[in-house]
């Protein structure tokens, strides 16, 4: 079966950096989304890899690794409203968006 | 720009009756989608459509049926609801044009099966 692992829930401090892991076991993969959900909200787009490596984008990056099938999302200077859940998405061969059950980011002052 | 338009916001409704949950996009896009959101699940696909015409089941699809006379619109109806039914629904879009897969959200149904 297909399948995507990321924490649960995970507590920062403001200012600081947090590293959101994600990793997948897909039939095929076209592709790695990341989406920020606020609570009772809906996903917005964060990201987007196909390739191996770092794609950065202001003070969210975003790291692929096929191979290990393995991803994360790196989160730097926190501010109090990247307080949300975050979902991994994979696309898989029949490019169909698997999602992972999302991680909830709780930021402290 | 309006992108993505789902009515209602929210809905209380009687196990055992019928309801057509509506989603409109004004982006062009030929692919939309009907999700579920439960606590700790994730996001579940229940029905999708590649192009207007045509459409296609997904993991959850019982109990719902959709259809696509027209790109910008998506319904999703509940023939006969049952309390297991009480979710989030959210309708998305993506243009198959561009990013592969990249989907945009509409702001959610927050439906109560009682």
């Amino acid at each position: 079966g297909q399948n995507i692992d990321q924490p649960t829930e995970m507590t920062a401090t403001e200012g600081a950096i947090v590293q959101i892991n994600c990793t997948y076991q897909t039939s095929g993969f076209n592709g790695l989304f990341w989406y920020q959900q606020h609570a009772g909200e809906a996903p917005t787009f964060l990201s987007y890899n196909v390739l191996d490596g770092l794609e950065e984008k202001g003070r969210f990056s975003s790291f692929l690794s096929r191979s290990k099938g393995y991803s994360y999302l790196l989160l730097k200077e926190l501010q109090m409203k990247d307080s949300a859940s975050y979902l991994c998405a994979v696309v898989d061969s029949n490019y169909q968006l698997i999602w992972g059950a999302g991680t909830k980011l709780i930021i402290k002052p | 720009t309006a992108g993505i338009t789902q009515a209602p916001t929210s809905q209380i409704l009687a196990a055992g009756r019928s309801m057509t949950l509506r989603c409109t996009q004004d982006m062009r896009h030929n692919a939309m989608y009907w999700y579920r959101q439960d606590l700790g699940l994730g996001l579940r696909l229940i029905h999708y459509s590649n192009t207007a015409g045509t459409t296609g089941k997904g993991e959850v699809p019982d109990g719902y049926s959709v259809s696509r006379a027209n790109t910008d619109d998506f319904p999703l109806t509940l023939a006969s609801a049952v309390p297991s039914q009480t979710s989030v629904y959210f309708c998305a879009s993506s243009d198959s044009n561009t990013v592969a897969g990249k989907a945009f959200f509409g702001q959610g149904t927050r439906l109560t099966v009682v």
